[in-house]
């Protein structure tokens, strides 16, 4: 079945750009409709959904977020990317990536399943 | 404040029944969008449980089950076990925000 993994640095400095990838095996990242998604859960455990990518390559995030943050694809090497820049402590959190899958009435209908194992981020000088 | 409201938590003793509720708006499940229910246990990653309102993905006992009214929906598991303590989480879409929202999650004690 469909596994996804995160990789990156645990750590990263005020005002820089948090970086990971999720690398999906088990199945391609081209095949299928489903929305390539990253979520965070931050120390207070809420759980926030940051934005996604299709296999098309178009992308789409939270607005909060929009400003700082891309999400690009990489096909050959089945893996999909986070980069969300000017990090502050805020931006401190376990970050998931998740296979979004829509529903029969459309992806905003959709859940998310399977997920990564998680990977924390620290923003810390 | 999460979109969506969760009690922080529920308990119950071991073959018991509970319900965990998940209130939005009209902007969101009462807009007619899906409810969808997360078991995270300690130190893992949240699992689907409950996706579409009340179905179930295959693996998942059917002690568990979901349901939808107007801008509400609940989360019930009957023969409560120690094996189902853990945080339970709802998801849904906002059209005011433009994505998918969570609930602030309910921490279920098995007593």
């Amino acid at each position: 079945q469909v596994q996804l993994q995160e990789s990156g640095p645990g750590l990263v400095k005020p005002s820089q750009t948090l970086s990971l990838t999720c690398t999906v095996s088990g199945g391609s990242i081209s095949r299928g409709d489903y929305f390539w998604s990253w979520i965070r859960q931050h120390p207070g455990k809420d759980l926030e959904w940051i934005g996604y990518i299709h296999y098309s390559g178009s992308a789409y995030y939270k607005s909060s977020l929009k400003s700082r943050l891309t999400i690009s694809l990489d096909t050959s090497k089945n893996q999909f990317s986070l980069n969300l820049s000017s990090v502050t402590a805020a931006d401190t959190a376990v970050y998931y990536c998740a296979r979004g899958t829509p529903s029969p009435y459309g992806a905003d209908w959709g859940w998310f399943d399977p997920w990564g194992q998680g990977t924390l981020v620290t923003v810390s000088s | 404040q999460s979109v969506l409201t969760q009690p922080p938590s529920v308990s119950g003793a071991p073959g018991q029944r509970v319900t965990i509720s998940c209130t939005g708006s009209g902007s969101n499940i009462g807009a007619g969008y899906h409810v969808h229910w997360y078991q995270q246990l300690p130190g893992t990653a949240p699992k689907l449980l409950i996706y579409g309102n009340n179905n179930r993905p295959s693996g998942v006992p059917d002690r568990f089950s979901g349901s939808k009214s107007g801008t509400s929906a609940s989360l019930a598991i009957t023969g409560l076990q120690a094996e189902d303590e853990a945080d339970y989480y709802c998801q849904s879409y906002d059209t005011t925000l433009s994505g998918w929202v969570f609930g602030g999650g309910t921490k279920l004690t098995v007593l």
